[in-house]
């Protein structure tokens, strides 16, 4: 099992609409995790942290659920300009330095 | 603070040509590291330093060469650029966890 997988998508939604998507993990070590935004031939750029009481930021909630290993991303509210690709990412453990992205997620809303 | 700069936005090389993506950080991280980013095979980490004088090879590191000299530079050299080396090449650097990343390297090898 791959140690980070997302399901690529694309999600396709309406304005408006509520969208959320999950990244699986397999290295139960990891204590936080983080949701980055990427848009289209930009560079990725931090969203939010995740630890284990959740987190929440305007129309963003990021989640983690320890027994299921996965964390997740709720969106509310979709905006036009909430399309872009979201990756997951955990930070080096076990005495790696590598953190380990997954590939992203790709969300499109449209009108 | 700038971040984390690259050089250059873009770059066109044949087959054989060498060639050096640059990368600075003025935030003096510890740890850089350089990915690059093909269609549908998310990041690729390609080698990493802890601190300058260190490095060591990520997942993909063949036909790539990394040095570390001051905690500021990152740069990435491509020895004999082959079309499989056509990519989008991003450098990053982190104090912590946050990974903090340049705006990237659009390289394409003809």
């Amino acid at each position: 099992r791959k140690e980070v997988e997302q399901d690529p998508g694309p999600f396709n939604v309406p304005e408006g609409a509520t969208v959320a998507f999950n990244c699986t993990y397999s290295n139960s070590a990891s204590q936080s995790f983080f949701w980055y935004r990427q848009d289209c031939r930009k560079e990725p750029k931090l969203l939010m942290s995740v630890y284990s009481s959740g987190n929440e930021d305007g129309r963003f909630t990021a989640q983690l659920n320890r027994a299921s290993q996965y964390i997740s991303l709720l969106i509310r509210d979709s905006k036009l300009s909430d399309s872009a690709t979201y990756l997951c990412q955990y930070p080096p453990s076990g005495g790696s330095y590598i953190p380990t992205f997954g590939r992203g997620t790709s969300l499109i809303v449209h009108p | 603070n700038a971040g984390v700069t690259q050089t250059p936005k873009f770059q066109v090389l044949k087959t054989g040509q060498s060639m050096t993506l640059q990368c600075a950080q003025d935030m003096n991280h510890e740890y850089m590291s350089w990915y690059r980013q093909d269609p549908g095979m998310g990041l690729r980490l390609i080698h990493y330093s802890v601190g300058a004088g260190i490095t060591d090879q990520g997942e993909v590191p063949n036909g790539y060469n990394v040095s570390r000299s001051t905690t500021e530079d990152f740069p990435l050299r491509l020895l004999s650029a082959a079309p499989s080396q056509t990519s989008v090449y991003f450098c990053a650097s982190s104090h912590g966890n946050e990974q903090f990343f340049g705006p990237g390297t659009r390289l394409t090898v003809l």
